[in-house]
């Protein structure tokens, strides 16, 4: 079973570009998150979709963070324009969706790391 | 504020023997907790996890132990292997919804 696929691994830019970020969850699973990740701290939730509606994205600021899930599936967060303290690794994860105990965990991906000049 | 906290930044244990990693959360209504391992340039791995209805889950090595009135859980490795050597993120939602992960405690297992 392939995991979940994300794109690029590693990106600089400077201050003030645009950056995007692609996502592929695991075939068949019907929510997708985006994590932010400082160096030296946890996981920070971004959004949280189901298909493709919006659950939660109450920590993604909005001035320059914009997220999308078109037809359900594959998922492109945006970051425009960047700052510096938006160096981070940006993790995407999926679930079933259906929670309960015996399926309530995410599965992340690698990761896209990104670092503002 | 912090609602997970993990208050060691690392760990050094001896092959063989026990690890024991700490974690500690202030909100009450959290009622689902996971376990993840995370080597470096990879995304953080699945190990396991416990509901507010436990106080105990074990997975072959691995048991965390729940302590609901102290809001305290803790994650046990026996033994203790040197491919353990990683970050460990405890993670905590109320309903399995929006998980707060804590800032991951990193341990080393010395051969």
């Amino acid at each position: 079973e392939a995991g979940v696929a994300q794109s690029p691994r590693y990106k600089i830019i400077e201050k003030r570009q645009s950056v995007a970020f692609w996502c592929n969850p695991i075939s068949g699973h019907a929510t997708l998150y985006w994590y932010q990740q400082i160096l030296g701290q946890g996981p920070k939730l971004l959004i949280q979709f189901q298909n493709n509606g919006v659950v939660d994205d109450s920590q993604l600021p909005k001035d320059r963070f914009s997220a999308e899930r078109l037809k359900g599936v594959d998922s492109t967060l945006k970051i425009q324009p960047a700052k510096l303290e938006d160096s981070a690794v940006y993790l995407c994860a999926s679930s079933l969706g259906e929670w309960d105990l015996r399926t309530g965990e995410l599965f992340f991906g690698e990761g896209s790391r990104l670092t503002v000049l | 504020d912090q609602q997970v906290k993990q208050n060691s930044p690392s760990l050094s244990v001896q092959e063989g023997r026990i690890s024991i990693l700490n974690c500690d959360y202030t909100n009450s209504m959290f009622d689902y907790f996971l376990w993840y391992k995370k080597y470096p340039a990879e995304g953080p791995t699945f190990l396991i996890s416990i509901s507010s209805i436990k106080d105990k889950n074990e997975d072959g090595r691995f048991t965390v132990f729940l302590n609901k009135s102290a809001k305290h859980l803790s994650l046990h490795i026996v033994p203790s292997q040197p491919g353990d050597s990683a970050v460990y993120f405890c993670a905590a939602s109320e309903g399995g919804q929006n998980f707060v992960f804590g800032p991951g405690t990193r341990l080393s297992v010395l051969p």
